[in-house]
């Protein structure tokens, strides 16, 4: 019973660097976000799909790339890693928008 | 605009004591509500929502339309509900919105 799965837990990149991170979902939900998470800030939407093969911009999108080809996976991917990214990001499912969301584990990204 | 507001990004509260955890939101339509928690690295997880009306932990929100607000209360604090609490809303076929959180830490 996996759930959400958020791949890699920990990084750090260099600034310039470019990185994917992976979110698989084994529930079929139909949507999907991702979320940054830094202090006194809450949770920000990046980026989030609403199903297989669509994506649309959250309140935070510049710097962020995503695309989800398969339903149960969803893909945030930094082109040029700059400082202001590092940060937690969360990503989550849910069965469509008003149901419960759940949520990975998280991924620590520092980039220096 | 959607947006959920909660004032207070840290409440500080005796064990024993009442506990409120403020939530106003904007939307136009008729949103359903939720509050998540997130204790220490963790990830978050959902504590209670409008639509279930039942009480989990010990809390209870209610959603009051006139105020647009969705108050989350407990009675008695308990160190154990020392945690990040996000107030969140979403429409119909709509995305899921946060709110900033509230740390809530619970004094002995």
């Amino acid at each position: 019973n996996a759930g959400v799965t958020q791949t890699p837990k920990f990084r750090v990149l260099k600034t310039g660097q470019s990185m994917t991170l992976l979110c698989a979902q084994d529930m079929n939900h139909e949507y999907m976000y991702w979320y940054r998470q830094d202090p006194g800030m809450g949770l920000r939407l990046i980026h989030y799909s609403v199903g297989e093969g669509t994506t649309a911009k959250g309140e935070v999108p510049d710097g962020y790339n995503v695309s989800r080809l398969k339903k149960q996976n969803f893909l945030l991917g930094l082109e040029s890693a700059a400082p202001s990214q590092t940060s937690v990001y969360f990503c989550a499912s849910s069965y469509v928008g008003e149901t419960e969301a759940f949520f990975g584990q998280g991924t620590r990204l520092t980039v220096v | 605009a959607q947006r959920v507001t909660q004032p207070e990004k840290l409440l500080s509260v005796f064990k024993g004591a009442p506990v409120e955890l403020k939530c106003n939101y904007s939307y136009s339509g008729s949103p359903e509500l939720f509050w998540y928690v997130q204790y220490s690295r963790q990830r978050l997880q959902l504590l209670l929502r409008h639509i279930s009306r039942e009480s989990i932990k010990g809390f209870t929100a209610d959603l009051n339309k006139g105020e647009t607000s969705f108050h989350l209360k407990k009675p008695f604090a308990q160190e154990e509900d020392s945690a990040m609490y996000y107030c969140a809303l979403s429409g119909r076929r709509d995305k899921i919105i946060f709110g900033k959180g509230t740390r809530l830490h619970i004094l002995p």
